[in-house]
């Protein structure tokens, strides 16, 4: 089944512990992307990605770090969460670029204390 | 930066009743996409029209685009209390994919 997942779904962390996000999809797909999704403010894309070893900044990339070593995979890392991170976060992907549809994840409910 | 402006931010209407969603958004585009998303769930596609379409059909959905006016809208005709979701508008900036903050529909049956 074509699908992005997540992990892990749910995370409640203290300020200042170093997390990972992991995202993967199984669609050979060249672009991906992170967003979080706060009340009132829709979706802010935070980083992206072209394609391995290509990332680019999106609206919110602040006091956040991706890599892209595997076409598949596109983890999201806070090395320093602070409580204005907890958020809805969303990894998508799509075929080529932004131009076509995105896949997305299920979502990781993060809550920083 | 916020491309798409979604209108109304909330609509509830009846089962079986049209709901019409309206986007801004400010920059010429290539294309406008329309998602869908169900409380706190991934979102899903539903349709994309390039900017050279007026109109696109897709089962109980109708998007139209206006580029003139910078504005897209979208109808779910007979509506059901599965339609029950909020919908976001997304054009493209560049390489990157910007969303309005949506439509809260409401369906009741």
């Amino acid at each position: 089944e074509a699908q992005v997942t997540q992990n892990p779904r749910y995370l409640i962390t203290v300020t200042g512990k170093k997390l990972t996000v992991t995202c993967s999809q199984n669609m050979n797909h060249e672009y991906m992307s992170w967003y979080r999704q706060d009340p009132g403010l829709g979706l802010r894309q935070i980083y992206y990605s072209m394609n391995v070893e290509v990332t680019d900044k999106g609206d919110v990339p602040e006091g956040y770090k991706v890599s892209r070593k595997e076409k598949r995979n596109f983890p999201l890392i806070l090395e320093s969460p602070s409580p204005n991170q907890t958020s809805l976060y969303f990894c998508a992907s799509s075929r080529t670029s932004a131009y076509t549809e995105q896949y997305f994840g299920p979502g990781t409910r993060l809550t920083v204390t | 930066s916020q491309q798409g402006e979604e209108d109304p931010q909330a609509l509830s209407i009846q089962e079986g009743e049209n709901a019409t969603m309206n986007c801004s958004y400010k920059t010429s585009i290539n294309n406008l996409q329309w998602y869908r998303q169900n409380s706190g769930r991934g979102l899903v596609h539903l349709i994309l029209i390039r900017s050279n379409e007026r109109e696109k059909h897709s089962g109980r959905l109708r998007v139209t685009l206006d580029t003139s006016k910078k504005s897209s809208s979208l109808l779910i005709t007979a509506s059901r209390a599965a339609d029950t979701a909020s919908y976001f508008c997304a054009t493209r900036d560049i390489d990157k994919l910007i969303f309005g903050t949506g439509t809260r529909l409401q369906v009741f049956p």
